[in-house]
């Protein structure tokens, strides 16, 4: 069974670009979640999508967006890159039984360097 | 307001010497709570499951317990390739479902 993959694995962009990072989540699983992960922060939720709706979003700016398509696949976008947004962009994804979601199983994240 | 606490930050073992880590939580409406093991550069490696308190379970040289207020994981007789960040997440029925502790890193030495 494969697990959830995430392209690309390493990106450098420059400051003021913008970046797609694209998620394949577990066959079956209909949640996907986006995570970024600093040494200085540890795990932050970014935000859920489910059935292509974006369920629950966590505390970061607009620049941050995401969207899912009808296979499930998600794609997060972030516009107008900043330094600090250099991170571990770890995707997830999850069964959905009505409000509530299984363990979540993690792809091996794309790690986005802002020079 | 919600939070999820784990200690040590971080824990050096010789080869075999058993230890605990701990996960300490204040969140309403907990659904669960995860373990994951987390490998430098890599994703979350999902460990476990516990739903209720009073519940276990183990793998290995791994075992998860829960309390109403906390979690452990114990390990016993750790190996160096048992070494990694342990993360604890909890999980609500509301809101964003699923806030992580900030991690032990823990190192087995041979």
């Amino acid at each position: 069974k494969a697990g959830v993959t995430q392209t690309p694995r390493y990106l450098i962009k420059t400051r003021g670009q913008q970046v797609t990072l694209s998620c394949s989540p577990i066959s079956g699983h209909r949640s996907v979640s986006w995570y970024q992960q600093t040494p200085g922060q540890g795990l932050q939720f970014l935000f859920e999508y489910f059935s292509e709706t974006q369920r629950n979003k966590g505390n970061f700016p607009g620049r941050f967006s995401g969207r899912q398509f009808s296979n499930s696949r998600s794609e997060m976008n972030v516009s107008t890159l900043e330094l600090g947004d250099s991170a571990l962009y770890l995707c997830a994804s999850s069964l959905r039984k009505g409000e509530l979601n299984t363990e979540a199983f993690f792809g091996q994240g794309t790690r986005l360097t802002v020079v | 307001e919600d939070q999820v606490t784990q200690s040590p930050e971080a824990l050096r073992l010789q080869e075999g010497e058993s230890s605990s880590l701990n996960c300490s939580y204040t969140v309403s409406g907990l659904r669960g709570l995860f373990w994951y093991r987390q490998d430098p550069g890599k994703g979350p490696e999902f460990l476990f499951t516990l739903y209720s308190a009073g519940e276990e379970k183990e793998k290995e040289r791994l075992k998860a317990t829960l309390t109403k207020k906390e979690s452990f994981l114990h390990i016993t007789a750790p190996k160096p390739e048992d070494s990694a960040t342990y993360l604890c997440a909890v999980h609500r029925n509301y809101g964003q479902n699923f806030v992580f502790g900030p991690g032990t890193r823990l190192s087995v030495l041979p």
